[in-house]
């Protein structure tokens, strides 16, 4: 089973600052990589795929870049809704493994 | 615009068996294209993937709870569930129902329902 591995655990920025969330693979996932957001009370919500492609409806300041085992998420100017729990998760080896999250909160 | 939604008991006695449904509008679970599935997330904790099926009826379970688990579907409702057997405290969990692609490039959850407390009590 790939180990999905996420850092920091917490991250705090001050809105309007950048945001930037780790994800390593424990073994090559090529670019089958996506990122979910996650608000407390609601489902995570798919931001990102394809390691670099925003799904629809995902502002701009969110993106995506990494390939193989490395990869980063990156929330460019934080607004108030942003503050919330961010998950990577691999697909290129069945089922799919998540990682354990970052929360992002605010400093 | 897909939609999933669960349904079920909030609350399971321990050794007894955890059902849900998960019924889909928008789009029918008898495509092809896509892997219908459940995911579960204990309070505070991470996401942890169950199981899914296609919509042939092949199904494909999480080894560690593959003893326990059986999703079927029912096509006539366009619906598909979920049992755990032997359910005990560590089943406590919101339980998602979720939609993912068959390519391997299309295997991330694209589509999810809002979830499910489900609590392992006497």
């Amino acid at each position: 089973e790939i180990v999905m591995t996420q850092s920091p655990a917490t991250l705090s920025v001050s809105p309007g600052e950048r945001a930037t969330l780790s994800c390593r693979a424990s073994q090559s996932v090529s670019s089958n990589l996506a990122w979910y957001q996650q608000k407390p009370g609601q489902a995570p919500r798919l931001l990102i795929y394809g390691a670099s492609t925003r799904a629809t409806g995902i502002p701009a300041r969110f993106s995506g870049s990494g390939s193989g085992t490395e990869f980063t998420l990156t929330i460019s100017s934080l607004q108030s809704e942003d503050f919330a729990v961010y998950y990577c998760q691999q697909y290129n080896n069945w089922p799919g493994t998540f990682g354990g999250g970052t929360k992002v909160e605010i400093k | 615009q897909l939609l999933l939604q669960e349904s079920g008991p909030g609350m399971v006695k321990p050794s007894e068996t955890l059902s849900l449904t998960c019924t889909v509008s928008g789009g029918s679970i008898s495509s092809n294209n896509y892997y219908w599935g459940w995911i579960r997330q204990p309070p505070g904790k991470g996401l942890e993937w169950i199981g899914s099926i296609y919509y042939s009826g092949s199904t494909y379970y999480n080894p560690s709870l593959e003893s326990r688990v059986t999703i079927l579907l029912d096509t006539s409702k366009n619906q598909f569930s979920l049992k755990l057997t032997s359910v005990t405290a560590a089943d406590t969990a919101v339980y998602y129902c979720a939609k993912r692609g068959t390519a391997v490039v299309t295997r991330f959850f694209d589509y999810w329902g809002q979830g499910t407390l489900v609590t392992v009590s006497s």
